[in-house]
């Protein structure tokens, strides 16, 4: 089966840049997606495709994919970034997969 | 705006059968290039997929959870089902339904979310 790795928690300052990353076989060559949960709040997807931004999404929150890990890149970050955040990709064999999830704290 | 808002039971006893339903409104479950998934997340926990639907009937499944689910849809009702058969505590969960356009796009709209207690 496949499975994506992501760090248990990130933690950056107020203003700060944030990266959060993905990790999985060959994950360059699937199509990765980013979701930002708050609690007690359903996902909201933030990327999709690697690198593209969702309408109403800001243009802090990037994303890039290359050979064996995808980053989520939030630039700027705010104390409303606080959230946790999943990556999830399509696989022939497992169809959809979440990652682990990463907490993201903003000092 | 498309709005997804889930319903059943909050209580199931163990071995029973999970049943919800996932309501569409402010658009057609029967839209071109849409599937409607659902996806949970036990308390504490990460997200899991368990599985999508098109609105003419194919179906894709997580293979951990194959054997217990079946998803369902009725447009005439604009609406999709989830049943989990067998039921442990371990499928307590917060059960979310959600949209997706085909098979590498992300779940762009998503439900508030319905908690499920596996318990006798």
């Amino acid at each position: 089966s496949y499975e994506l790795t992501q760090p248990l928690s990130v933690s950056v300052a107020l203003g700060q840049t944030a990266r959060i990353t993905c990790g999985g076989n060959n994950i360059g060559s699937k199509n990765v997606h980013w979701y930002q949960q708050k609690p007690g709040q359903a996902p909201v997807l933030v990327i999709y495709r690697d690198s593209n931004r969702p309408s109403g999404i800001p243009e802090r929150f990037s994303g890039s994919n290359s050979g064996n890990t995808a980053t989520l890149t939030i630039s700027r970050a705010q104390a409303g970034d606080e959230a946790d955040y999943y990556c999830q990709v399509w696989d022939s064999s497992t169809f959809y997969v979440f990652g682990t999830g990463t907490k993201v704290t903003v000092l | 705006q498309l709005q997804l808002q889930e319903s059943g039971p909050g209580l199931v006893k163990p071995s029973e059968t999970l049943s919800l339903t996932c309501t569409v409104s402010g658009g057609s479950i029967s839209s071109s290039s849409y599937y409607w998934g659902w996806i949970r997340q036990p308390p504490g926990k990460g997200l899991e997929w368990i599985g999508s639907i098109y609105y003419s009937g194919s179906t894709y499944y997580n293979p951990s959870l194959k054997s217990r689910v079946t998803i369902s849809v009725d447009t005439s009702k604009n609406q999709f089902s989830l049943k989990l058969s067998s039921v442990t505590a371990a499928d307590t969960a917060v059960y979310y339904c959600a949209r997706h356009k085909d098979t590498g796009y992300g779940m762009d709209v998503w439900g508030q979310g319905t908690t499920v207690t596996v318990s006798s």
